[in-house]
């Protein structure tokens, strides 16, 4: 089985711009987490969505929004960029409503 | 709220050495908890897992018990070798859906 692909792998964004990120889970998952990794917080739960219904919210500004599609792709956003918001960004699937979670490889964001 | 500690990095280590990475966590009821580990540049591996008390995780070598009573789930190896030089991440699940909460990471550098 294909694992968890992202994309794209690097960006490069101005402030105040928007990006979105796309992740592919594995065939069959239907669950997909979105985590931030920086340095200086470490990983940091962002949120989860399960068969298209966000389930899961971490701690984050509402600039930071997703969603899933029927195919269980799924798509992240964050509008109004701001430096700190540099960093990498990691999707994990798993196949159930409670199961272990595989990740993807990150896209990794620079705000300048 | 949940969370997980980890002991602080880096460790440094001779081939063929004994590895421990304390873990201990804070949390209701009776979580998940995992190893990922996390190699230059790419996203986080499955190390192992253990899902309730007692439980051995194992893999390449790698073991952690799930200790109820001293809430810790310790990594250890018998023997490392210069390509386990990444990252370790402790994590925990405990909730009804896929949300990670993790440790800060340890730096493992291995000397040939």
């Amino acid at each position: 089985k294909a694992g968890v692909t992202q994309t794209p792998r690097y960006l490069i964004k101005t402030r105040g711009q928007q990006v979105t990120l796309s992740c592919s889970p594995i065939s069959g998952h239907r669950s997909v987490s979105w985590y931030q990794q920086t340095p200086g917080q470490g990983l940091q739960f962002l949120f989860e969505y399960f068969s298209e219904t966000q389930r899961n919210k971490g701690n984050f500004p509402g600039r930071f929004s997703g969603r899933q599609f029927s195919n269980s792709r799924s798509e992240m956003n964050v509008s109004t960029l701001e430096l700190g918001d540099s960093a990498l960004y990691l999707c994990a699937s798993s196949g159930g409503a409670t199961d272990t979670q595989y990740f993807g490889p990150g896209t990794r964001l620079t705000v300048l | 709220g949940d969370s997980v500690t980890q002991m602080e990095g880096p460790v440094t280590l001779s081939e063929e050495a004994f590895l421990t990475i304390n873990c201990t966590y804070t949390a209701t009821g009776y979580p998940s908890l995992f190893w990922y580990v996390q190699y230059p540049g790419e996203g986080l591996q499955l190390l192992l897992k253990a899902t309730k008390a007692d439980d051995k995780g194992s893999n390449k070598g790698f073991e952690a018990t799930y200790r109820k009573e001293t809430t810790s789930f310790h990594l250890e190896k018998g023997s490392v070798q210069v390509s386990d030089s990444a990252v370790y991440f402790c994590a925990l699940s405990n909730n009804a859906g896929n949300m990670l909460t993790f440790g800060g990471g340890t730096r493992l550098m291995v000397k040939p």
